[in-house]
């Protein structure tokens, strides 16, 4: 079976520039996730999806920050501009996750982001 | 809001030893507690636990929880150089509009010495 697979791996950008996630999850898996991890931190959930649609993005920064998952399998996960403080790992994961029963989530390799 | 917290943040010890790592919540409509582990980027899981005083167990590691005093440990007996990485432990909300929503705690660094 195959993971869940993230591109890029790595991206350096300087501040105030662009940048884009992408995430596949497994294939079949409802709910996916993006999380930001920041060094010496435990993930922090940004956006959750249950297929296209929004569970909880309560955390997410949204004047710079938004995410995507317009046909509920892959997602884009945006920010612009970025800034210092959003060098991180992003990470995406994806859980196959159906009322009433409950999976673990799987997660993908991460992105990790440079703003400099 | 949810909360999960570790401890230790860090510990370091040489191989052979044994360790126990402490994962406490505080939340509302909890539904499952989560062992990962981290070595580079992507957690790999671990462990998901349900029921209170069930232990659950994979080769050197093995993980119980407790719902009435709201904690997971996680042991690991007879550590190698391979088992250094950070653990995470998360809790698996199932609660209304939180439903599905997995909060860590900020993990910890495990450092086996040969």
């Amino acid at each position: 079976e195959a993971g869940v697979a993230q591109s890029p791996r790595y991206k350096i950008i300087e501040k105030r520039q662009s940048v884009a996630f992408w995430c596949n999850p497994i294939s079949g898996h409802a709910t996916l996730y993006w999380y930001q991890q920041i060094l010496g931190q435990g993930p922090k959930l940004l956006i959750q999806f249950q297929n296209n649609g929004v569970v909880d993005d309560s955390q997410l920064p949204k004047d710079r920050f938004s995410a995507e998952r317009l046909k509920g399998v892959d997602s884009t996960l945006k920010i612009q501009p970025a800034k210092l403080e959003d060098s991180a790992v992003y990470l995406c994961a994806s859980s196959l996750y159906h009322r009433p029963t409950n999976t673990e989530a799987f997660f993908g390799q991460g992105t990790r982001l440079t703003v400099v | 809001e949810d909360k999960v917290v570790q401890s230790p943040l860090s510990l370091v010890v040489h191989e052979g030893d044994t360790v126990t790592l402490n994962c406490s919540y505080e939340v509302t409509n909890f539904r499952s507690l989560l062992w990962y582990k981290q070595e580079k980027k992507a957690p790999t899981f671990l462990f998901m636990l349900t029921s209170s005083g069930i232990e659950k167990k994979s080769g050197r590691l093995s993980s119980i929880l407790d719902k009435k005093e709201l904690f997971s440990i996680l042991n690991i007996t007879a550590t190698q150089t391979g088992d250094s990485a950070i653990y995470l432990c998360a809790e698996l909300n199932a609660g209304g509009t939180s439903y599905g929503k997995l909060t860590f705690g900020q993990g910890t660094i495990l450092t086996v010495h040969p």
